[in-house]
This record gives structure tokens, sequence and C-alpha cells, in this order.
């Protein structure tokens, strides 16, 4: 079965500080799908970042990258010189190809619990 | 702004009752999903919808039903209403479930308050 464990239930940090969020999964597929969306305090959930499980390679966009190794089952999530507008709660989840070889796709997402990041000024 | 649309933003209503939450997804998009946002079970996926037809279940109860119109608006009705159904409903759009570059894009959310 999917699993996704975010062991950090809260993290509170000093604006410009960097910070990592933590994502292990578990999954018995070998063709995967992993995200990272934010929830904000205002509710909804904002898409960040797709990796396919054969696309190991990390991500950086702006103030935020991502770590992507198939080999501890991680995604971790850092997001550099923290700002307030950072805080939020962010989510990491995993969908698996329910489909034959032929046919890739992904239908529904596990979600890890979340971690509560909170930027103080 | 996802483009994805749900009403109500908001609904209170009382035990035993019966809901309808609306959600349009974007534009172009044949996929929807609902899911449930509750302090005890975290986000957990209900019920995915393609052009239509049913394609997928999660953990729905059987008093919650759904179905996605020909205009691909879909529709999540819960009924006979319990306190622990009280949560946040998501509804997210794709293009294509099929595709390996496809991403789930969340709405706003309804937030159902059962008192």
């Amino acid at each position: 079965a999917q699993k996704v464990t975010q062991a950090q239930t809260e993290i509170s940090v000093v604006e410009k500080e960097d910070v990592t969020l933590d994502c292990v999964y578990e999954t018995r597929d070998t063709t995967y799908y992993l995200f990272w969306y934010k929830q904000p305090p205002s509710g909804e959930l904002v898409f960040l970042i797709r990796r396919n499980s054969f696309d190991e390679q990390n991500e950086i966009s702006g103030r935020y990258s991502w770590n992507f190794q198939k080999s501890t089952s991680s995604f971790n999530f850092t997001i550099t010189a923290s700002q307030v507008v950072d805080s939020a709660v962010y989510f990491c989840a995993l969908s698996e190809n329910p489909l034959p070889l032929l046919i890739q796709g992904a239908q529904k997402l596990v979600f890890g619990q979340g971690t509560r990041l909170t930027i103080n000024p | 702004d996802s483009g994805v649309t749900q009403t109500p933003k908001h609904l209170i209503t009382a035990t035993g009752q019966r809901v309808t939450l609306r959600c349009s997804p974007r534009s172009g998009d044949l996929s929807v999903y609902w899911y449930q946002q509750s302090l005890d079970q975290g986000l957990q996926f209900l019920i995915h919808y393609y052009n239509g037809e049913e394609r997928a279940k999660g953990n729905i109860l059987e008093r919650f039903s759904a179905q996605q119109f020909p205009d691909l608006h879909s529709e999540l009705n819960l009924s006979s209403l319990e306190l622990g159904d009280s949560a946040l409903y998501f509804c997210a759009s794709s293009v294509d479930w099929t595709a390996s570059t496809d991403t789930q894009y969340f709405g706003p959310g309804t937030r159902l308050t059962v008192l």
C-alpha cells in the first residue's frame, strides 16, 4: 500500500533561515509520481511541483528546491532564505500508476499528514 | 487562482440533512477528483470521475455519492449527515489522468459544518 510520511508536524524558524521539509514515501510500484502542495492560511491547496519516479534530477525554482532520492524513498523540500509569506502547511503526496506499463497515468493522491511551517519576522 | 471553482464556500447544516457540493473544473480538464480534509483523517481521496464516468473510488461512505455531468461539472452529495462529516471538501481537476504529465489542481474547497 502507498504511504507518505512527513515526520515533522510543525517547524518554526526566523525569517531568512533555510528550512527543509522531509517526505518519505512507500510504494510497491516502479512507476509513481510525487508532489508537493502548499496550503496557506486561506485554505486552498496550491500545486508546487510534480516529480516522476523515472526522473531523479533535483529541481530548483527560485528559493525552492527539491531533492528526490529513490535510494532512500525521500522527496525533501528546501526553502532558502525563508519569508513570512512562506508560512503555510505543506503536503507531500504520492500517486501510483494504476495502469499497465503501456499507459502512464495517475489517479488518486495519497497525502502525508502535512508540516505546518511558521516563519517568524 | 487554479481555475477550479467550488460552491458554496461555506455550508452549515444539521445532522441528518443532505447537502450538495458543486465543482467546476478548469477549462479543458476532463478529470474531477473529490477529497476530504478533516483534522483526524487528514486529506483523503474520495472519488474520481473522467469525462462523466466513475474511474476510481477511495474510502467514500455509502451516504456519499457523486456524479459528473455532460458539461463536466461535478456534484458531491452528502446525505444523513453526521457530526463527523464536518470537514473541508476539495475538488481537483486534471486534463487527462492517463498522461504521465498529469497534475491535479485544487479548488478553494467547501467548508462543511454539521451541527
